[in-house]
């Protein structure tokens, strides 16, 4: 049980272009989601966490507008990369919390994004 | 500010050994403690947890154990295994829903456990 799915696994995309990356619950109702971003060699980076059906909260430093969150239903959340610029190139990775009082989140396997 | 450190960012281990790692965190706020563990290019997976109520909690050849007047967790893996070579962080969420569960992690240790 417990098992987040990530899509795509990876991507290369040009300067300027928007990609979006997909995070799935599979077998449990997620009520909060969050996005991380790790760098090479360095701990997980909290950038956003959203609940379903309202406005993401981002962590100071990250800007809303070039990342987007959209936390459409329990089981889904999206990652859209606006304008993507070679330094948003990371390794992404999403988590899920179940509903109720569970502090435990589980992740999904991670997005390498690069940016040429 | 960081407020997990994990102040080894590797440890060697013998097959069959004990495992030991340490984690300290300053705020005082936070009331429950998580250790995962991450493969390269993956995502962390969740392995054992404790609640500030509780110094010890086992699950197999994991455990977990809390000091909260040092402010130090630790978990150890008994015995060791060549597959238990990973980076594992330690991870800490403040009490309340209010923060919406957020964890905040440490830098991770690299243990490699030597056949």
């Amino acid at each position: 049980g417990a098992v987040v799915s990530q899509h795509p696994s990876w991507v290369i995309c040009k300067s300027g272009t928007s990609v979006k990356i997909e995070c799935r619950s599979l077998d449990f109702q997620a009520t909060t989601m969050f996005w991380y971003r790790q760098f090479p060699k360095q701990s997980l980076m909290l950038m956003a966490t959203s609940n379903e059906g309202s406005k993401a909260t981002y962590e100071q430093g990250v800007e809303k507008d070039k990342f987007l969150i959209n936390h459409a239903s329990l089981t889904l959340s999206t990652l859209t990369v606006t304008s993507a610029h070679p330094e948003d190139s990371s390794f992404y990775i999403c988590s899920a919390r179940a509903s109720g009082g569970a502090y435990e989140q589980y992740f999904g396997p991670g997005t390498r994004l690069t940016v040429t | 500010d960081q407020q997990v450190k994990q102040n080894s960012p590797s440890l060697s281990v013998q097959e069959g050994r004990i495992s030991i790692l340490n984690c300290d965190y300053t705020n005082s706020m936070f009331d429950y403690f998580l250790w995962y563990k991450k493969y390269p290019a993956e995502g962390p997976t969740f392995l054992i947890s404790i609640s500030s109520i509780k110094d010890k909690n086992e699950d197999g050849r994991f455990t977990v154990f809390l000091n909260k007047s040092a402010k130090h967790l630790s978990l150890h893996i008994v015995p060791s295994q060549p597959g238990d070579s990973a980076v594992y962080f330690c991870a800490a969420s403040p009490n309340s829903g209010g923060s919406n569960y957020k964890l905040t992690f440490g830098k991770g240790t690299l243990l490699t456990v030597n056949p």
